[in-house]
């Protein structure tokens, strides 16, 4: 069993696209987390949710919204998407607050 | 804007070697400190967490801090080529709108060759 589990794997889709990434968690973490790495693989901290609660919301635009049903899932839509927002966007979660990571696969995301 | 910056490399060493890695931070409260490989195409994993002055070993990983120079390395012994991969620096942060927040340095290119 997949410990972080994030579907599609890859997105290829039109700029103007609204498009929505999944993640899942099955090790019982309280925290989790959305990554974004771009083509230079800098690895940047999007948002953060603890037990369902926003506790990280880094200056992102507004057309990201993430959304955490509960704790064992959090998803990430994207409205309007732009050229720039090609990436891979990892979820993660951990433990307790920050720290050890446990990473899902990524999901890429071409935007044309 | 608190900053974990490393060489990107590539970083090259044969076969057997001690590949030293380095990363440095910009905030004296600096909380924890990890290192994350990540194989090409693959997502980052964690290899190494230290959080107190010193040296940590774990294997043939050792992390090293040094909180007054705000340095804290990875040693690998024993390089092999399957340890080729991207090494990740990463640090918390102890307050303000940074708490809890896991900062991630550029990744330094690792290529162990035979």
């Amino acid at each position: 069993d997949t410990a972080v589990s994030q579907t599609p794997k890859y997105l290829v889709t039109q700029m103007g696209n609204d498009k929505s990434i999944k993640c899942e968690q099955n090790l019982g973490h309280d925290t989790m987390y959305w990554y974004k790495q771009d083509s230079k693989k800098f690895l940047k901290i999007m948002f953060s949710y603890n037990n369902k609660e926003l506790i990280i919301n880094e200056t992102v635009p507004n057309r990201f919204s993430p959304k955490s049903p509960d704790k064992a899932h959090l998803n990430l839509h994207i409205n309007s998407l732009e050229l720039g927002d090609s990436a891979v966007y990892f979820c993660a979660s951990s433990p307790r607050v920050a720290g050890e990571l446990f990473f899902g696969e990524g999901s890429r995301l071409t935007v044309l | 804007q608190k900053e974990v910056e490393q060489n990107s490399g590539p970083l090259s060493v044969p076969e057997g070697a001690i590949a030293s890695l380095n990363c440095t931070y910009s905030d004296r409260v600096s909380q924890s400190f990890f290192w994350y490989r990540q194989y090409s195409g693959k997502s980052p994993e964690l290899i190494m967490s230290i959080y107190s002055n010193g040296d940590k070993e774990d294997g043939r990983f050792t992390a090293q801090l040094n909180k007054a120079s705000q340095y804290v390395s990875l040693l690998i012994r024993d390089s092999q080529p399957s340890d080729s991969a991207t090494y990740l620096c990463a640090v918390t942060y102890a307050g303000g709108t940074s708490y809890g927040k896991l900062t991630f340095g550029q990744g330094t290119i690792l290529t162990v060759h035979p």
